[in-house]
């Protein structure tokens, strides 16, 4: 069935480094791939999101690209900052439900 | 716009205790879902409702029950509380569901002890 994986955590940084994280799909049809964050005590809010292949997702500096000849969704941001510190979900529209996550944590 | 809103934010219950808790979203989506967050284990579907007077199991059912009596509202429902049934729950919505283009809006979380 359809799916998602994504790379666990825990992720920690120093600040101004570059962060990737892993993500992959499978899928029978040509889901839309979205990237949501979760912040300390707050619930999940839509960070970004791409409808189709070759679509850039991007937001707060973040950027996912939906790789259709990969099924790769993988979340950069080139220089993370301490109030990036959070989970990040990976998810597509075919999945109502979301895994573990991966926590980064970035240090100052 | 509030988006979606859930009361309590915080409560304590003891074993056997029932409980509701209360979602609202002002933003007229058709589908609502009840999710449960623990340590390591992500965030795993309860209950969810792809219209009013419509509900349907998600990946972990047992122990609570579901009603939307009205669009903007979902209710979730506890009758006997366990220890088990610690942990924090969201709740979301969405204007469409699996196999549309949707993006889901989270409320804040109730964060649920059981003793």
């Amino acid at each position: 069935g359809d799916s998602v994986t994504q790379m666990e955590g825990p992720v920690t940084l120093s600040e101004e480094a570059f962060l990737t994280i892993n993500c992959t799909y499978t899928a029978t049809g040509y889901p839309s791939l979205f990237w949501y964050v979760q912040y300390p005590g707050e619930g999940l809010q839509l960070l970004l999101k791409a409808t189709k292949a070759d679509d850039k997702g991007s937001n707060k500096g973040f950027e996912a690209t939906y790789r259709k000849e990969t099924t790769s969704f993988h979340l950069e941001k080139g220089s993370v900052q301490v109030s990036d510190s959070a989970v990040y979900f990976c998810s597509n529209d075919y999945k109502l439900s979301f895994g573990a996550g991966t926590t980064v944590t970035v240090r100052a | 716009n509030a988006g979606v809103t859930q009361t309590p934010k915080f409560r304590v219950l003891k074993t056997g205790q029932s409980m509701t808790l209360l979602c609202a979203q002002d933003m007229n989506h058709e589908y609502m879902y009840w999710y449960r967050q623990d340590p390591g284990m992500g965030l795993r579907l309860i209950h969810y409702s792809v219209g009013e007077g419509t509900t349907a199991k998600g990946e972990v059912p047992d122990g609570y029950n579901v009603s939307r009596l009205k669009k903007q509202n979902f209710l979730l429902g506890l009758e006997s509380a366990a220890p088990s049934q610690t942990s924090v729950y969201f709740c979301a919505s969405s204007s469409g569901g699996a196999g549309d283009i949707y993006e889901q809006y989270f409320g804040p979380g109730t964060r649920l002890t059981v003793t």
